[in-house]
């Protein structure tokens, strides 16, 4: 298993550019997170989903979209990137409601906007 | 709405040291709690994790405990290794499989 992977690893966007971050997981895991992580910081919810088709906004989704079209995708879309979204991004997924209960995270995308 | 904090937010140890690291949250109806470390420019590793009906779990050199009536965990290393030296990070699974984040300890293991 590759577990979950994130792509790119490195991207660095000007103000008012767009992008996708992609997410995969084969775990098949029905629960999927994204994250962002500021210096010092420790990690905040942006979106998350509890199965193809269904999602729903964490602390933090101003900025952001999300869709979730099959079990093993979750794509963070950012439309008008702004400075304060330079950050370290992260997504994780787990079973569900059952366990194992925990939580497995990708290796991050690090995003800076201009 | 759940609160994470912990303390301290950064420690320096020399090699061979036990040590602890705490671990606060607000809202005692956790699920359960999660240990995790974070090297420079990675991603997280889980280290621990203990259900709220546990009272504690052992990895290795590892021991984390919960105290839902005190509202608080802590990361127990014993024989602490320069190779310990990272972010450790506590997470609290709340309500509709939510993790809420501490803001982390910094370890430095010194040799």
């Amino acid at each position: 298993n590759a577990g979950v992977t994130q792509t790119p690893k490195f991207r660095i966007l000007k103000i008012g550019q767009s992008m996708t971050l992609q997410c995969t997981q084969d775990m098949n895991h029905n629960y999927m997170y994204w994250y962002r992580q500021d210096p010092g910081m420790g990690l905040k919810l942006i979106y998350y989903s509890v199965g193809a088709g269904i999602t729903d906004k964490g602390e933090v989704p101003n900025g952001y979209n999300v869709s979730r079209s099959t079990t093993e995708d979750f794509p963070l879309r950012l439309e008008l990137a702004a400075p304060s979204q330079t950050s370290v991004y992260f997504c994780a997924s787990t079973r569900g409601l059952a366990e194992p209960y925990e939580q497995y995270f990708g290796p991050g995308t690090r995003l800076t906007v201009t | 709405k759940q609160e994470v904090t912990q303390i301290p937010a950064a420690l320096s140890v020399p090699e061979g040291e036990n040590l602890v690291l705490n671990c606060s949250f607000t809202d005692s109806a956790i699920y359960n709690l999660q240990w995790f470390r974070q090297d420079p420019g990675k991603g997280l590793t889980s280290l621990l994790l203990i259900q709220s009906s546990q009272r504690e779990q052992t990895s290795g050199r590892l021991n984390a405990s919960l105290d839902k009536s005190s509202g608080r965990s802590t990361l127990y290393i014993a024989a602490s290794q320069p190779g310990d030296s990272a972010t450790y990070l506590c997470a609290g699974r709340s309500y509709g499989n939510k993790l809420v984040f501490g803001a982390g300890t910094i370890l430095r293991v010194k040799s």
